[in-house]
This record gives structure tokens, sequence and C-alpha cells, in this order.
């Protein structure tokens, strides 16, 4: 089947940037997301990008994605430490399919 | 506006014990999803029902099955729990076929414990 592969951990200071990385296996992927996740609460969405595009900004996050590598990832600017949780990186195939999730990278900022 | 509700929060079981875990969404959504969520391993897909009165397996069905009451509720039972199902397990909706871009909307989970 389909895998989605992101790094466990990061740790950053509060102010710097984050690049959270995620590769993926299929080729037909039409939609790649990334979803975040606060203790004990289920996933939001966080952005999602079109696979016929190579990046996405929205205000302190950016989404780059290299199609022929199958390299996705999100950096969020100016990290706060509520910017702290865990972030999945998702994509989907073509038609009617489900989602495939990478495990999740816990973001850690500290003051 | 609710979104996706799940019931119960927490729920202690006894090995051999049965239990149905309730999902509910207010989105009109056609599609629904169960995940378990483990350390280290991520959301695995249990069972998903792409539009009411279908259902099928996900990644990790065994132990488990699923009733697409109607479009709203979409539930999982536990016939017969075993240490192995303790995890946290989330509902999440989405529009559907062909009409979204396949964004999930997630409940708050329902952490589940198998003694």
């Amino acid at each position: 089947g389909e895998d989605v592969e992101q790094s466990l951990f990061l740790s950053v200071r509060e102010g710097d940037s984050s690049v959270i990385n995620c590769t993926y296996t299929d080729s037909s992927s039409t939609y790649l997301y990334w979803y975040k996740q606060e203790p004990g609460a289920g996933l939001q969405l966080l952005t999602y990008i079109f696979s016929n595009m190579d990046m996405k900004q929205d205000q302190r996050l950016t989404v780059l994605l290299n199609k022929k590598d199958k390299h996705l990832s999100l950096r969020i600017a100016d990290t706060q430490t509520g910017d702290s949780a865990i972030y999945f990186c998702a994509e989907k195939g073509s038609g009617y399919s489900t989602l495939t999730f990478g495990k999740g990278t816990m973001l850690l900022v500290s003051p | 506006n609710a979104g996706v509700t799940q019931t119960p929060k927490f729920q202690v079981l006894k090995t051999g014990q049965s239990m149905t875990l309730q999902c509910a969404q207010d989105m009109n959504h056609n599609s629904m999803y169960w995940y378990r969520q483990d350390p280290g391993m991520g959301l695995r897909l249990i069972y998903y029902s792409a539009s009411e009165g279908t259902t099928d397996k996900g990644e990790v069905p065994n132990g488990y099955n699923v009733s697409r009451l109607n479009k709203r509720e979409f539930s999982l039972r536990l016939e017969s729990a075993a240490p192995s199902q303790t995890s946290v397990y989330f509902c999440a909706s989405s529009p559907g076929p062909g009409v979204d871009t396949g964004e999930l909307f997630f409940g708050e989970g329902s952490r589940l414990t198998v003694l």
C-alpha cells in the first residue's frame, strides 16, 4: 500500500522557523495535507496543497511540494510556544480514496 | 456548530466485554471514518463509509464492526474487547466522493482502555 514518512520529533526555540518534512510514495496523489493535533484533542486541518501546485503560503505557514521527489514540507515562521503539537502529513490518491497519514512529527517549541 | 461528536470520551473495559462507540456529524457529510491512534503508529483506518448504506474495511478492521445508522451517525462496535484494542479512537467525516478536497473533520477522540 501507499506510505507516508515523516521524522518523529523536532525541537526549536521560540521565534525560529520550523520545517517539518514528509515523503510519500503514491504517484497519483491529488491532494496533500498538514494536520495539527494539540494534546488531548482531535486533528485539525492546517492547510492543504493540490498536487499541481509547488507552493502555498498562508500567513506564517508555507507549504512546498516537490512532486518529482514526492517530498512535502511545512515551514512555520516565527514559531511560538502555542505551535507545540503533533503535525501529521497526509495524502489522498485519485478518485475516491481514503487519506494515508504519516506517523506524525512532535514539534516542541521552547521559550 | 458541533461538527463531529463522539461518545463516550473515556471508557475502561475488561477483556471480553463489548461496547459501542458512537459518532454523529451535523455537517451533512456523506463520508464517515473510524481511525485508531497508537503511540508510534500514527493514525490507522479501521472502517469507513463512503456514503450512507455502504461500509468498507480499512487497514486494521479485525475485532471491529461498524454500522452506518443514517447519514449522520456511524458507530464502531467491539464485540469482545482485547488489551490490543487499548487506543484512542477518532471518528471523522468528509463531504464525500467527487464533491470535496478530501479534507477530514475529526471528533475529539474516545480514549479506551482494555484491562
